[in-house]
């Protein structure tokens, strides 16, 4: 049984589209976050969801929407794709805001053209 | 947010060798220092961590060691196999979100 889930695994869009990537995770942890992993394997956070709040939103554009419907769920929706958005898209949980390991899904590879 | 330095970039070693990797930090608040395993086309998986209250930490072939003074933290792997080719990142607890260094490639070649 899957920790952290994500879907889809791969998308590939043309720019301009909007798509949205879901997660879930069935750990019970109260955080859930996204990561934005380059083609240079950096990690950098995007945002993260105490118990359905947003506690961290980074400096990203306002075309990428998060959304927590409750503290097991947290989706991203993308507008107005653009090439410089391909990357691979990390989910994460853990069990408190601080000082706990995350549980990484497995990824969503986003391609656009 | 946090800066992480992580050094060096890429690491080779022949199966059996040591190898080590160190970050750097510059928030003396930061408490938790976890270690991530990133395998090709998987997802990074979590293979040892510590705390701001603690020297090192071991755990069978790999151990991490943290000097709050100097804030750099350390991961160590002993007997290195083919298995641990992988890249390895470094985190720190930034607020409410862990902030990576920008990882190390290492090869372990038989």
């Amino acid at each position: 049984d899957t920790a952290v889930s994500q879907t889809p695994k791969y998308l590939v869009t043309q720019m301009g589209n909007d798509k949205s990537i879901k997660c879930e995770q069935n750990l019970g942890h109260d955080t859930m976050y996204w990561y934005k992993q380059d083609s240079k394997k950096f990690l950098k956070i995007m945002f993260s969801y105490n118990n359905k709040e947003l506690i961290i939103n980074e400096t990203v554009p306002n075309r990428f929407s998060p959304k927590s419907p409750d503290k097991a769920h947290l989706n991203l929706h993308i507008n107005s794709l653009e090439l410089g958005d391909s990357a691979v898209y990390f989910c994460a949980s853990s069990q408190g805001g601080s000082g706990f390991g995350y549980t990484f899904g497995s990824g969503t590879r986003l391609t656009v053209v | 947010g946090e800066n992480v330095e992580q050094h060096p970039s890429t690491l080779s070693v022949q199966e059996g060798d040591s190898a080590v990797i160190k970050c750097t930090y510059s928030d003396s608040a930061s408490n938790y220092f976890p270690w991530y395993k990133q395998e090709l086309g998987k997802r990074p998986q979590l293979i040892i961590d510590i705390r701001s209250n603690v020297g090192e930490k071991k755990d069978q072939r790999i151990a991490v060691t943290l000097n709050k003074t100097a804030k750099h933290f350390s991961l160590h792997i002993t007997e290195t196999q083919p298995e641990d080719s992988a890249v390895y990142f470094c985190a720190v607890q930034g607020g409410y979100a862990l902030n990576f260094g920008k990882g190390t490639s290492l090869l372990v070649t038989p």
